[in-house]
């Protein structure tokens, strides 16, 4: 079983700065690699998919990179409706199976 | 609009059993499989697995393999989750998901379930 660790479990930044997420993998998932963001009480959005591919409607400050065993969320400026946690998640075409992480709660500073 | 419209929240006692459904709208129900995550209370997402609205193909995780049923209704746009033999740490909040491509792109409004004596 692939096992999705994110770093740092919690990030404090202030509004207007960069924010970078990790996400490693346990082994190669080639860019089969998903970023979520959940606020409280709501389901999760997907913001990346792909790695690197922005879901419909999601803001260019979002952006995904890496392949194989390592993964960033980096979103530019942040801003007040960014704070949330998010989640990493790999999948594996057949059969689907797919992992989270345990998330990064991204907290203002 | 796309969208995934979910049972109501529900208690059971441990031992019983819970069928939430998740009924899709907005797009062509069998051109996409479904996902069930699960989150207990102030903890992470667990993927309970997948269903084909095409053919009914199945993957379950691991971990509740034997006490997980996953099937759709094409007629309804429907799909279901029902878990078996529940325990308190069932006690979960339980979203239905579009699979599109390969990830999660649209969510049901999730659904309660507590399981307690």
């Amino acid at each position: 079983e692939i096992v999705m660790t994110q770093s740092p479990a919690t990030l404090s930044v202030s509004p207007g700065e960069r924010a970078t997420l990790s996400c490693r993998a346990s082994q190669s998932v080639s860019s089969n690699l998903a970023w979520y963001q959940q606020k409280p009480g709501q389901a999760p959005r997907l913001l990346i998919y792909g790695a690197s591919t922005r879901a419909t409607g999601i803001p260019a400050r979002f952006s995904g990179s890496g392949s194989g065993t390592e993964f960033t969320l980096t979103i530019s400026s942040l801003q007040s409706e960014d704070f949330a946690v998010y989640y990493c998640q790999q999948y594996n075409n057949w059969p689907p199976l797919y992992t989270f992480g345990q998330g990064t709660k991204l907290e203002i500073k | 609009q796309v969208q995934l419209v979910q049972s109501g929240a529900e208690v059971k006692k441990p031992g019983a059993s819970v069928k939430v459904s998740c009924k899709a709208s907005g797009y062509t129900f069998t051109s996409y499989g479904i996902s069930w995550v699960r989150q207990a209370p102030g903890q992470g997402l667990e993927w309970m697995g997948w269903i084909s609205a095409y053919n009914g193909n199945t993957n379950y995780a691991q971990k509740l393999q034997g006490r997980v049923t996953m099937t759709t209704d094409t007629s309804t746009s429907t799909a279901y989750m029902e878990l078996r033999s529940l325990r308190s740490d069932d006690t979960a909040v339980y979203y239905c998901a579009r699979v599109f491509p390969d990830a999660f792109d649209i969510w049901g409004q999730g659904t309660m379930v507590t399981v307690s004596s």
